[in-house]
Order: C-alpha cells, then sequence, then structure tokens
C-alpha cells in the first residue's frame, strides 16, 4: 500500500530564516505530486505540482520554491520566510492514470514564522 | 467567482442522525470530477468519497453518498447515522480536465466544520 511522509511535523522559525520541507512517498511510481498550503479556519490553495523528476509547475508566485530531486521526493523550501507564510501545508501524491485521479494527502506540516 | 462554494461554516448534528454538507460548484468544462476529504483536528485531508461527471449513479461509501445534481451543480456530501468521529472540517474540491497542469488540478471550497453532539 502507499504512503506519504512529511516532516517535521511542526515548525517555529524566525522571519528571514531559510526552509526546507520534505515530502515522501512509498509503495509507487512516478506519482504526480503536489504542495498546497492552508491559512487559519481557510480551504487549500495549491502551491507547486509536478509530474516528474525535476519537473515543477508553480501556481502562484510567491516566496517559496519547490524540488523533486528524486521520483517520490518533493521540496518545498524558501530562503528568506515571511510572517505570511505560516500555514500549513499539506503534500499530495496521485497516480494520474488511474482514475478518478484522486489526491491522497500526508499529515501536514504546521509552520509558525515569528 | 467561487469555483466550489460551501455555504455552510458549521454545523450541530445530533449523534446517529443523517447530515447533509452542501457544495455547489461552477463550471463550464463538460468533464469534471468532484470530491470530499475530511479534515479532523489532527489535520491530515481524509479522501471520503469521489463523482464523476459522467457517473450516471450517485456515489457511496459506506455510511458516505454524494447527491450530485448535475443540472443544479451541487455535489451534496450525506452521512448517515453519524457518529461522533464524524466530527471535522469537510471539504468539496472539483477537479476540471483541460488546466495548465493536465487533469490533475483540484480547486477546494472553504470547507464546513461538522460537530456530532452526544
Amino acid at each position: 500500500s502507499q504512503t506519504i511522509h512529511q516532516w517535521p511535523a511542526t515548525l517555529v522559525q524566525p522571519v528571514g530564516s531559510p526552509l526546507s520541507l520534505e515530502c515522501t512517498v512509498e509503495g509507487t511510481s512516478n506519482p504526480n505530486l503536489y504542495w498546497y498550503r492552508q491559512a487559519a479556519g481557510r480551504g487549500l490553495q495549491l502551491l507547486f505540482y509536478s509530474v516528474g523528476i525535476g519537473q515543477i509547475s508553480s501556481e502562484v508566485p510567491q516566496n517559496l520554491s519547490a524540488s523533486r530531486p528524486q521520483d517520490r521526493q518533493f521540496i518545498l523550501s524558501s530562503k528568506k520566510l515571511l510572517l505570511s507564510d505560516s500555514g500549513f501545508y499539506l503534500c499530495a501524491w496521485s497516480v494520474g492514470d488511474r482514475p478518478p485521479e484522486t489526491q491522497y494527502f500526508g499529515p501536514g506540516t504546521r509552520l509558525l514564522v515569528l | 467567482a467561487q469555483k466550489i462554494t460551501q455555504t455552510q461554516p458549521g454545523m450541530f448534528v445530533q449523534e446517529k442522525e443523517a447530515v447533509t454538507l452542501d457544495c455547489t460548484y461552477d463550471t463550464s468544462d463538460p468533464s469534471y470530477g468532484l470530491f470530499w476529504y475530511k479534515q479532523p483536528s489532527s489535520g491530515e485531508m481524509i479522501f471520503l468519497i469521489y463523482q464523476g461527471s459522467y457517473d450516471q449513479q450517485n456515489a457511496t461509501e459506506g455510511r458516505y453518498s454524494l447527491n450530485f445534481q448535475k443540472a443544479r451543480k451541487s455535489a451534496n456530501l450525506v452521512i448517515s447515522a453519524s457518529q461522533l468521529g464524524d466530527s471535522a472540517m469537510y471539504f468539496c474540491a472539483m477537479r476540471e480536465s483541460g488546466t495548465n497542469f493536465g487533469n490533475e488540478k483540484l480547486t477546494f471550497g472553504t470547507g464546513t466544520r461538522l460537530t456530532i453532539i452526544p
């Protein structure tokens, strides 16, 4: 069965510090990978999407970047965090050739920027 | 315009009663998919049920069913015999084809917080 891991689970960082959140998927090959952000009491906003190694699509311009160095690894980064980067970050995966292409989510990382 | 609208920010339901969570959507794409996710206090998004735009029958998964009314563009989630463990945020989401990212982009509603009362 497939599993998705995210770490760290929680993170408190000062403004201006760098960020690296990691997401890994097990039990599947060549998944589509996603990074979402959820502000407090809000729905999910898609940040980045990847269909393969080194292939990243950005949904909205922002202070963040994403990379996919391996097939089942997706990393969310920032060089300098802003207060507005605080939120709940969720990684998800799907298999594009398997209808209905449901996205399955990881446990998330709570980021607080002070 | 909002693509996914969930008009109920919060609901309180007595245990063992059925509950309907509303979701309306807006798309001009003839091929789309509708999803419901549950988010408990732990934060993880749990997939519940899916309905394709061409599916003839309403989707069902255990105690969950989706009341799909295509002409009205609504996809309400029905939970039968509610349990205390059903207390959570519930999100409706839509996948449209033909987006910049191919077929995978999901658009989420703002969610409904469901509280089951013992």
